[in-house]
């Protein structure tokens, strides 16, 4: 059964850059056409796309974040990665990688991982 | 301010059905793009609920459907359970100005 979990960068300063890599296990990462996105939620608020990495390597970004977002996938090690610049207290949220399924659905999550941004 | 509007609130008493609207525009579920939804229960990562407008994944019981028209989409909940209780999230695409994924804002449920 596909596992996946996020890990990463939990505190950070403003300006910093946030690191968080997502672990699969069960699957890999390029096996089966899919692909894999990360997604956030500040707390108490709604989720937010952050981008997606497709099968292929392609990557797509939410406009808002276009530039301070890299999404990569290290095929080897079954990991994909974010990575964002220029931290600000509004990127303070809890960071979920989900792979996608049918129709461009997010079929199976990760728990989640708090990144909590702080001068 | 979500692309996507769902209403903030809604509730049932068990045994009941609820529906949950989401409200989008012409150039997202009007446009002919799948909508989604998820459960998130609290403290919780989301959980695919209906794919493809309305198809449940697998181990998603019958009491949940999904339904689309023209600029919005609907999640109802029939039979409604104490465990039913969570947050649901309605998701789908937008064209404008470069296509990206959209949520909902996302609805409360309470179980009286």
């Amino acid at each position: 059964q596909l596992q996946v979990q996020e890990s990463g960068s939990r505190l950070l300063k403003p300006s910093q850059t946030l690191s968080l890599t997502c672990a699969v296990s069960g699957d890999s990462t390029t096996s089966g056409g899919y692909s894999w996105g990360w997604i956030r939620q500040p707390p108490g608020k709604g989720l937010e796309w952050i981008g997606y990495i497709y099968h292929s390597g392609d990557t797509y970004y939410n406009p808002s974040l276009k530039s301070r977002i890299t999404i990569s996938a290290d095929r080897s090690r079954n990991e994909i990665s974010l990575t964002l610049t220029s931290v600000i207290a509004a990127d303070t949220a809890v960071y979920f990688c989900a792979r996608t399924g049918d129709g461009n659905c997010f079929d199976i999550w990760g728990p989640g991982t708090m990144v909590a941004i702080s001068s | 301010q979500s692309v996507l509007t769902q209403p903030p609130s809604v509730s049932g008493a068990p045994g009941q059905r609820i529906t949950i609207s989401c409200i989008g525009s012409s150039s997202n579920i009007g446009a002919g793009y799948d909508v989604h939804w998820y459960q998130q229960l609290p403290g919780t990562a989301p959980k695919l609920l209906i794919f493809r407008n309305n198809n449940r994944p697998s181990g998603v019981p019958d009491r949940f459907s999904g339904s689309k028209s023209g600029t919005s989409a609907s999640l109802a909940i029939t039979g409604l359970q104490a465990d039913d209780e969570a947050d649901y999230y309605c998701q789908s695409y937008d064209r404008s100005p470069s296509g990206h994924v959209i949520f909902g804002g996302g609805t409360r449920l309470s179980v009286l």
